[in-house]
């Protein structure tokens, strides 16, 4: 398996511009979520979803938009990307219930808005 | 939501001594408690979690306890090694919700 499979690795946004971060699970996981991780910082809950067709926002939702129409594929959408959108983002795959079972994560997404 | 705070957010300690974490959390319902370990611009990966239904858990060098009538759970790292130095993350789950809080994370350096 695979994992969890995040694509770009690295990515320059202008101001104003618009962008899709991929995540893919092999996993066969319900669980999805996207995480952002500033500098020296802990982990803010973007968006998560608990099946296909399911989404519901985390801590920091404004700015962005995600989409769940397969059990695999989770994209982050950044619409008019601003330099607070700065960041590392992470996308994870659980089995289960967060609250009950591990978290998977892919290699991230090291985004700069310039 | 869950509260959770992690302390220390950095500590150093040196090559052979003990280093510990402690995490609280605000949900008395909160079952589950994992640990993760993010290297230097990696992921975070799980390296130990436990259960309500146990007080404490080992794997080789690493340990967690956990009190659930205090609400605080910490990681233990005995005999540290260079390799060790990481961020380390805590987890807390908001019940029923899907989806969980991690903390702060604390930087631990391990000097040879």
């Amino acid at each position: 398996n695979a994992g969890v499979t995040q694509t770009p690795k690295f990515r320059i946004l202008k101001i104003g511009q618009s962008m899709t971060l991929q995540c893919t699970q092999d996993m066969n996981h319900n669980y999805m979520y996207w995480y952002r991780q500033d500098p020296g910082m802990g982990l803010k809950l973007i968006y998560y979803s608990v099946g296909a067709g399911i989404t519901d926002k985390g801590e920091v939702p404004n700015g962005y938009n995600v989409s769940r129409s397969t059990t695999e594929d989770f994209p982050l959408r950044l619409e008019l990307a601003a330099p607070s959108q700065t960041s590392v983002y992470f996308c994870a795959s659980s089995y289960s219930r967060q609250e009950n079972t591990e978290a998977f994560f892919g290699q991230g997404t090291r985004l700069t808005v310039v | 939501g869950e509260n959770v705070e992690q302390h220390p957010s950095t500590l150093s300690v040196q090559e052979g001594d003990s280093a510990v974490i402690k995490c609280t959390y605000s949900d008395s319902a909160s079952n589950y408690f994992p640990w993760y370990k993010q290297e230097l611009g990696k992921r975070p990966q799980l390296i130990i979690d436990i259960r309500s239904n146990v007080g404490e858990k080992k794997d080789q060098r690493i340990a967690v306890t956990l009190n659930k009538t205090a609400k605080h759970f910490s990681l233990h790292i005995t005999e540290t090694q260079p390799e060790d130095s990481a961020v380390y993350f805590c987890a807390v789950p908001n019940t029923n919700a899907g989806k969980s809080t991690f903390g702060d994370g604390t930087t631990l350096t391990v000097k040879p």
